[in-house]
């Protein structure tokens, strides 16, 4: 069974400090994906990294920035938090099925989320 | 642009009884869709997804989808809903690049008793 795993299910910060969110992946998937989770709203993408040290910026990527030293973690950084980055942040991984000169979808594995308060 | 459109926010039903939960996409070429459920304090499991082929998919626990390509839906439902179904459903598209998926807003399912 894929198995991604975050490094925190709840935290509490205080505005102002740096935070780090840290997700492992153990199934050798080449994609991994940071989301945010708000009610009303859905999961909206943060960053996304399709190889190690490679990144794209999503649909929400202000305050945030994110780090992929090894294909198997991928780290969320929110530099100066605020409290309008309270929020549960997902993390996800998928693999890349390649069939001649094509990739094809495949499902994205999600870790249970780190729910992240700012005061 | 993909979008996705979740047409319920909430959907209440007694156990035993069926459930639809509605989906409409939008997307500029053939989509693949996906249909996640979120049980309480938990992440994301995959119930289903529709790649190409066949437009009706089965999937765990009884859940079934039918892609429906002239009506831009892939609505979710399921026979005989049980007590442990209740939980929020998401239903997304994919952009086809990277695997990148975009998500509905989610449908929090409630059975009752």
């Amino acid at each position: 069974d894929v198995k991604v795993t975050q490094s925190s299910r709840y935290l509490v910060k205080r505005t102002g400090e740096k935070v780090f969110l840290e997700c492992v992946q153990d199934m050798d998937h080449e994609n991994m994906f940071w989301y945010r989770q708000d009610p009303g709203l859905g999961l909206r993408l943060i960053y996304f990294s399709y190889d190690v040290k490679m990144k794209e910026k999503g649909d929400i990527p202000e305050g945030y920035s994110v780090s992929r030293e090894k294909k198997e973690r991928f780290s969320l950084i929110l530099e100066s938090a605020s409290t309008n980055q309270t929020s549960m942040y997902l993390c996800a991984s998928s693999l890349v099925r390649l069939a001649g000169h094509t990739s094809s979808t495949d499902t994205q594995y999600f870790g249970p989320g780190t729910r992240l308060t700012v005061l | 642009a993909q979008s996705v459109t979740q047409l319920d926010s909430h959907v209440s039903v007694s156990e035993g009884t069926p459930v639809l939960l509605r989906c409409n996409y939008s997307s500029s070429y053939s989509p693949s869709l996906f249909w996640y459920v979120q049980h309480p304090n938990k992440g994301l499991q995959l119930l289903l997804k529709y790649l190409s082929g066949s437009t009706l998919v089965k999937g765990i626990n009884g859940f079934e989808a039918e892609f429906n390509k002239s009506q831009t839906s892939f609505h979710l439902r399921k026979p005989s809903v049980h007590i442990s179904d209740t939980a929020e459903y998401f239903c997304a598209v994919s952009d086809g690049g990277y695997n990148k998926l975009i998500f509905g807003a989610g449908t929090r399912l409630a059975v009752h008793p």
